[in-house]
């Protein structure tokens, strides 16, 4: 059981450019969430999503940010036109039932934008 | 008032010592508690639930108290390893967690 697995671990992006973060779910799971840690603060909500849909997008900027969760392959956070504000680590957590709030997170996508 | 609210630290401990976290939450219809541990630049892990009756898992004990709306961690005994951030977490709706801002702590030899 590989667990929940994030790619890339690391990203650097030139202000404007596109980020893509990906995650696949453990195996059985079908709950997904990502959550973004700004340095030096706490873990924020992003978006909770099930297969083919969002459930929940309450903490997602309203521009320029969007979640995916495609039938076939892994979910996909997606930044448009990055700015150095989104500097983060941005983690994604999978769950089996999307009820009890038992989550298993991935390693972290770190990205950088110049 | 945020969701959920932790004096950030840092704590710096001698090794042995006994140390306790506290942290309050606003949301009162809240059912679930965590604390989860971060080491640096690593992803959160689950390091114990919180029970109203408390709960005692080897040297760390948690507590919660619904009246006040406040989470209690002990650890006692330090070890070197159990540096790190300690982040405070109640479970939110539609499976989600929302996560303090964590307690750095810091042990020294």
């Amino acid at each position: 059981n590989a667990g929940v697995m994030q790619n890339p671990r690391h990203l650097v992006r030139r202000r404007g450019q596109e980020a893509r973060l990906r995650c696949s779910p453990m195996k059985g799971h079908s709950h997904v969430y990502w959550y973004r840690q700004l340095p030096e603060e706490g873990l924020k909500f992003m978006v909770y999503l099930q297969k083919e849909n969002i459930i929940d997008e309450s903490g997602m900027p309203k521009e320029r940010f969007s979640a995916e969760f495609p039938k076939e392959g892994p979910s996909i956070l997606r930044i448009q036109q990055v700015v150095r504000g989104d500097s983060a680590a941005y983690f994604c957590a999978s769950s089996q039932t999307g009820q009890d709030n038992v989550l298993t997170f991935g390693a972290g996508s770190r990205l950088t934008v110049l | 008032r945020k969701e959920v609210e932790q004096d950030p630290g840092p704590f710096n401990v001698p090794e042995g010592a006994t140390v306790a976290f506290n942290c309050t939450y606003s949301n009162s219809a809240s059912q679930s508690f965590f604390w989860y541990r971060q080491d640096c630049r690593k992803e959160p892990k689950l390091l114990m639930s919180v029970y109203s009756s408390g709960n005692e898992d080897g040297r760390f004990t948690a507590q919660l108290n619904r009246a006040s709306q406040y989470i209690s961690l002990l650890i006692r005994d330090s070890k070197l390893s159990d540096s790190a951030t300690y982040l405070c977490v109640r479970g939110g709706s539609q499976g989600n967690l929302i996560f303090g801002k964590g307690t750095k702590l810091s042990v020294k030899p």
